[in-house]
């Protein structure tokens, strides 16, 4: 059964604690994304890789880090540089056939994170 | 810069009826692609229907089609028949350019009332 897969469902943070957000897909796609959605928001993209050893910054990186070692894999860690860290985090996939925009995203069911 | 505008933060629709959720997008790129999901209260956001900027008709998927005017730069959600299973929150994005970056609106939340 193909899909994408993370966890956490729910992430509790302490004060100056680093945390990592697991994102695994098995739908054999290329690129793989993290966006952030707070309450009563649409997503703002974080960080984005379509290839295997390579990522982008999207448009709040601040205080976020990513890494990219298999095609299946993209967690995401949430620094102590992040002040505002809480949020649903959601991340998604996609094919990358090199026509960017007729490439749908299939999403995670998402994690929330909460700092105590 | 591209930009999603959706101007109906919540709507109300009867059991059976159809439903228009609106909005808006600004970009300029020519080619660009412009998507629905719906969002409901689990959180997981579900693709619904996809547009392309050079489509000639507009796209249909089952209950759900997109009314893409593109001179008007609109691309409205059209839900025939609404379902109580339908009561979520939709949000409109767009893409664009070399990379497949989506851009979100702020979303409607929809409620179907029996």
């Amino acid at each position: 059964d193909g899909g994408i897969t993370q966890s956490p469902k729910y992430l509790f943070r302490k004060e100056g604690q680093n945390v990592t957000l697991s994102c695994e897909q098995n739908l054999n796609h290329d690129a793989m994304y993290w966006y952030r959605q707070d309450p009563g928001q649409g997503l703002r993209l974080i960080y984005y890789s379509q290839i295997v050893n390579d990522f982008q910054k999207g448009d709040i990186a601040e205080g976020y880090s990513v890494s990219r070692e298999k095609k299946e894999s993209f967690p995401l860690t949430v620094t102590s540089a992040q002040k505002n860290p809480t949020a649903f985090y959601l991340c998604a996939s996609s094919i990358d056939s090199g026509y960017g925009n007729q490439e749908t995203q299939y999403f995670g069911p998402g994690t929330r994170l909460l700092v105590l | 810069a591209q930009k999603i505008t959706q101007t109906q933060p919540g709507m109300f629709v009867q059991e059976k009826e159809a439903v228009t959720l609106d909005c808006t997008y600004d970009t300029s790129d020519p080619s660009y692609g412009l998507f629905w999901y719906k969002q409901p209260s689990s959180g997981e956001m579900i693709f619904l229907i996809y547009q392309g900027s050079y489509d000639q008709q507009n796209a249909t998927e089952g209950r759900y089609s997109l009314n893409f005017q593109k001179a008007r730069k609109s691309a409205n959600l059209v839900i025939s028949a609404s379902q109580l299973g339908d009561s979520a929150m939709y949000f409109c994005a767009m893409n664009g350019g070399a990379t497949n970056k989506l851009i979100f609106g702020t979303g409607t939340l929809l409620a179907v009332q029996p």
